[in-house]
């Protein structure tokens, strides 16, 4: 298997620009999980999914955030619109049911907004 | 709110030198993961404890999880520079996973 796929690896935009990131999770899996690495606050859970329905989405920062996961293969991550203190690495994992703690992660999105 | 404490955050040693980094919590933890985490890589998973003072072993990596499920600890054994890299412990309880803030490790050759 290919892995967690991520893309772009690397984003660069300006101020209150649309950001999608995406993620393809490692098939079968049916957990689906987006975190946010920054140096100060290490790796944050923002939202997870279960076989395609959003279970919980407390860590998304704000209103600006949304991820949707429209089949059991793809998945986005939408930052609108962005601003400076949005640039980070984000990460997407997946796993599987019942070994749903054992998380296989993607090499993420290293994301900077100007 | 669950946390996990690591220590130390950063670690600089020569080729050789045995380590132990500490991952703590008040909060009890159904599992435990280290994971290792290399620059522009995502995390990669070392190991997963479940069982109160269960001890595992990766070659020249052991790995315990305390008694009560609250702490783990990773001794690396004549570390060497492929070592390297940012360890990261979690707990996961229900599904999510609680990440440490992680702990920078440098091995000199």
């Amino acid at each position: 298997d290919a892995g967690v796929i991520q893309s772009p690896r690397h984003e660069v935009t300006e101020m209150g620009q649309e950001v999608t990131l995406r993620c393809k999770p490692i098939s079968g899996h049916d957990y689906l999980f987006w975190y946010r690495q920054t140096m100060m606050r290490g790796l944050e859970l923002l939202i997870y999914f279960n076989n395609n329905v959003p279970i919980d989405d407390s860590g998304m920062p704000e209103d600006r955030f949304s991820a949707k996961m429209p089949n059991a293969s793809f998945s986005t991550l939408k930052i609108q619109p962005s601003e400076p203190r949005d640039s980070a690495v984000y990460f997407c994992a997946s796993s599987l049911a019942p070994a749903k703690n054992i998380q296989y992660f993607g090499a993420g999105t290293r994301l900077s907004v100007l | 709110t669950q946390l996990l404490e690591q220590s130390p955050q950063f670690l600089s040693i020569q080729e050789g030198e045995n380590l132990t980094v500490y991952c703590n919590s008040s909060s009890v933890f159904s599992s435990l993961q280290w994971y290792r985490q290399e620059p522009g890589e995502g995390p990669v998973l070392l190991v997963t404890v479940v069982t109160g003072g269960e001890v595992k072993k990766l070659k020249r990596l052991t790995f315990q999880f305390g008694d009560a499920r609250k702490d783990s600890s990773l001794h690396i054994t004549a570390a060497q520079p492929g070592d390297t890299g940012l360890y990261l412990c979690a707990g996961g309880n229900t599904g999510k996973l609680i990440f440490g803030q992680g702990t920078t490790l440098q091995v000199k050759p």
